[in-house]
């Protein structure tokens, strides 16, 4: 149980170009999802929590009108990356954590991101 | 603003060889800890949770975290690491000033040679 799955795995975007990464959980009810950046070599930084219905919430530095975070459903979360560049290149990876858990958040696969 | 800090970023083991990662957070107050482990191409998946109690948290695959308080520190451990452990590991915090978010630790790359 608690699968969390991400789409695409990889995408290859030209600069200016903007791409959406789908996060479902797939057996359980997210009511708040994460988004997360890990760039080489180095821990992932939280970047938005969203719970459902509700604005996402976004961390100090993270541009909100450059990474657009839904959260339209109990299993379905979209990050949309507007304009990317290619330092927007990354791996992008979610988590999603029941109303019941509050504490044990289950983690996607992560979205490799290239903008050339 | 909450830290966690591991010490090692690539430590290379032999198999059997005993283990320990080092993690340190820095909120004083009420914590959860985590490790997660991240195998090459696979998802962060949990190791083990420390949220009260006992401070010798046993986790899957026979790893095994104990909470210094004093420390400040959540170290792994593995008594004979084996070569499928190979993977990234992240120590996590949750509590203080983030509640209900993670703050991960730099991660610690274990390579292990059969």
């Amino acid at each position: 149980g608690a699968v969390v799955s991400q789409h695409p795995s990889r995408v290859i975007c030209k600069s200016g170009t903007s791409v959406k990464i789908e996060c479902r959980s797939l057996d359980f009810q997210a009511t708040t999802m994460f988004w997360y950046r890990q760039f080489p070599k180095q821990s992932l930084m939280l970047m938005a929590t969203s719970n459902e219905g509700s604005k996402a919430t976004y961390e100090q530095g993270v541009e909100k009108d450059k990474f657009l975070i839904n959260h339209a459903s109990l299993t379905l979360s979209t990050l949309t990356v507007t304009s990317a560049h290619p330092e927007d290149s990354s791996f992008y990876i979610c988590s999603a954590r029941t109303s019941g858990r509050t504490y044990e958040q289950y983690f996607g696969p992560g979205t490799r991101l290239t903008v050339t | 603003a909450q830290s966690v800090s591991q010490h090692n970023h690539h430590v290379i083991l032999s198999e059997a060889a005993s283990l320990e990662l080092g993690c340190n957070y820095s909120y004083g107050g009420t914590v959860n800890l985590f490790w997660y482990v991240q195998y090459p191409g696979q998802h962060l998946q949990l190791l083990l949770k420390y949220f009260s109690g006992d401070p010798l948290v046993k986790g899957i695959k026979g790893f095994e975290a104990e909470f210094i308080k004093s420390k400040f520190s959540f170290n792994l451990r593995k008594p004979s690491v084996q070569w499928s452990d190979t993977a990234e590991y992240f120590c996590a915090s949750l509590g203080g000033t983030s509640y209900g978010k993670l703050t991960f630790g730099q991660g610690t790359i274990l390579t292990v040679h059969p």
